[in-house]
């Protein structure tokens, strides 16, 4: 079965200080898709980025990167320097081949104090 | 460019009572999803279209909810009747086929409260 395991329900951080999100996966298909959403307390949920299984550069935009590795099943987000505006829920999700849905993890809330 | 548009954004009804959520997809988007998030089960699909035909309603929760997508620009999703149980925030997202993206881009959701 597909699934998407975000282990750490809350971080809390100070502004400026690195942060890494975690996001471990599984699947059986060889050929997915895995992204990343960011929720902000107004509610919306949007997107940051796509990762295809065929391609594990590392990426970087900004203050965000993201880990990709096959040999782990994981996809992590870093949030480098962080700001108060980066305080929302991350979810990571996967993308099942043969039916186009997406498996969301149980989100990660991201609390970055002043 | 507008993104996806749903209405209303707050709903507040009572048990037994007929809701209706409404949802504009991005134009040129062929792909149209209906998400509930609720704190229990988190963010769960309930049904997709892809021009404007249902192709999977295997996570809409019972024969009280119902979805339709009369034309490219317009999905509905009722329950009726409605159950304080519904209460959630529901989502909708659309996507554009055709590119090996397959990202989903959502609209800001409607949350109802179901008393």
């Amino acid at each position: 079965a597909q699934k998407v395991t975000q282990a750490q329900t809350e971080i809390s951080v100070v502004e400026k200080e690195d942060v890494t999100l975690d996001c471990v996966y599984e699947t059986r298909d060889t050929t997915y898709y895995l992204f990343w959403y960011k929720q902000p307390p107004s509610g919306e949920l949007v997107f940051l980025i796509r990762r295809n299984s065929f391609d594990e550069q590392n990426e970087i935009s900004g203050r965000y990167s993201w880990n990709f590795q096959k040999s782990t099943s994981s996809f992590n987000f870093t949030i480098t320097a962080s700001q108060v505006v980066d305080s929302a829920v991350y979810f990571c999700a996967l993308r099942e081949t043969d039916t186009d849905k997406l498996i969301f993890g149980t989100g990660t809330r991201l609390q970055v104090f002043p | 460019d507008a993104g996806v548009i749903q209405s209303p954004r707050h709903e507040v009804t009572e048990m037994g009572q007929e809701v209706t959520l409404r949802c504009k997809p991005i134009s040129g988007h062929d792909y149209l999803f209906w998400y509930r998030q609720t704190m229990m089960r988190g963010l769960e699909l309930l049904i997709y279209f892809n021009n404007n035909v249902p192709i999977d309603d295997s996570g809409m929760p019972e024969d009280r909810f119902s979805a339709k997508m009369p034309n490219a620009s317009f999905s509905t999703l009722k329950i009726q009747p409605s159950e304080p149980r519904d209460s959630a925030v529901y989502f909708c997202a659309s996507r554009i086929s055709g590119r090996a993206s397959f990202e989903q881009f959502f609209g800001p959701g409607t949350r109802l409260t179901v008393l």
